[in-house]
């Protein structure tokens, strides 16, 4: 089945390390977006690519890192910069082009827990 | 002040009643809006998509948006509590615009 898949589902991070959220999509979408979402605050965009080898900041992008080598793949990196990482990440992606229709695609989404 | 605002709730309802929801929004320029269903520690799922004013049904859900007033809504008829969800307002500029979301309506259909 075509979808977007994060992994892992369930992480934990002690203070002071860097973690990587993994995100791949086989839905050959050319957008790929990271989303925090805390309680009460909607979704915060850290970083969105719209084609391979380049990526832009978003909203919060400060302590998280980001790379897209390969078109399907979208890994996120939490920083021990990132002075709180406890939330829900949550992947997305979306096709290019006027006519492929404005709208994007959620992953299941990674519990990251600092301890 | 954010650029899309939605009232967080919760909205509860009994089994079999109309949930109506909205969304309201600053800018102009936004064309494209969706909504989506979130349940509890899950991604969210795409409801409805709409291209600027009108309606759009699907099956027990309607999608409005009134672009005059920068307001739009979804309603639920007939609902389940398989519907206790929360509901995420979304829309966008043109084809990489970035998107922006409402902080979600929590909804509660009791039996």
């Amino acid at each position: 089945d075509g979808g977007i898949t994060q992994s892992p589902k369930y992480l934990f991070r002690k203070e002071g390390q860097n973690v990587t959220l993994s995100c791949e999509q086989n839905l050959n979408h050319d957008a790929m977006y990271w989303y925090r979402q805390d309680p009460g605050q909607g979704l915060r965009l850290i970083y969105y690519s719209q084609i391979v080898n380049d990526f832009q900041k978003g909203d919060i992008a400060e302590g998280y890192s980001v790379s897209r080598e390969k078109k399907e793949s979208f890994p996120l990196t939490v920083t021990s910069a990132q002075k709180n990482p406890t939330a829900f990440y949550l992947c997305a992606s979306r096709r290019g082009g006027a006519l492929a229709g404005n709208t994007i695609y959620f992953g299941e989404g990674s519990w990251l827990t600092v301890v | 002040q954010k650029e899309v605002e939605q009232d967080p709730g919760p909205l509860s309802v009994p089994e079999g009643a109309i949930v109506s929801l909205n969304c309201t929004y600053s800018n102009s320029a936004f064309q494209y809006f969706m909504w989506y269903r979130q349940y509890s520690r899950k991604g969210p799922e795409l409801l409805m998509y709409t291209y600027s004013s009108g309606n759009k049904e699907d099956g027990r859900f309607t999608a409005q948006v009134d672009k005059s007033s920068k307001y739009i809504s979804l309603f639920i008829r007939d609902s389940q509590p398989s519907d206790s969800a929360t509901y995420l307002c979304a829309t966008t500029t043109d084809s990489w615009g970035k998107f922006q979301f409402g902080a979600g309506t929590q909804v509660v259909v009791t039996p």
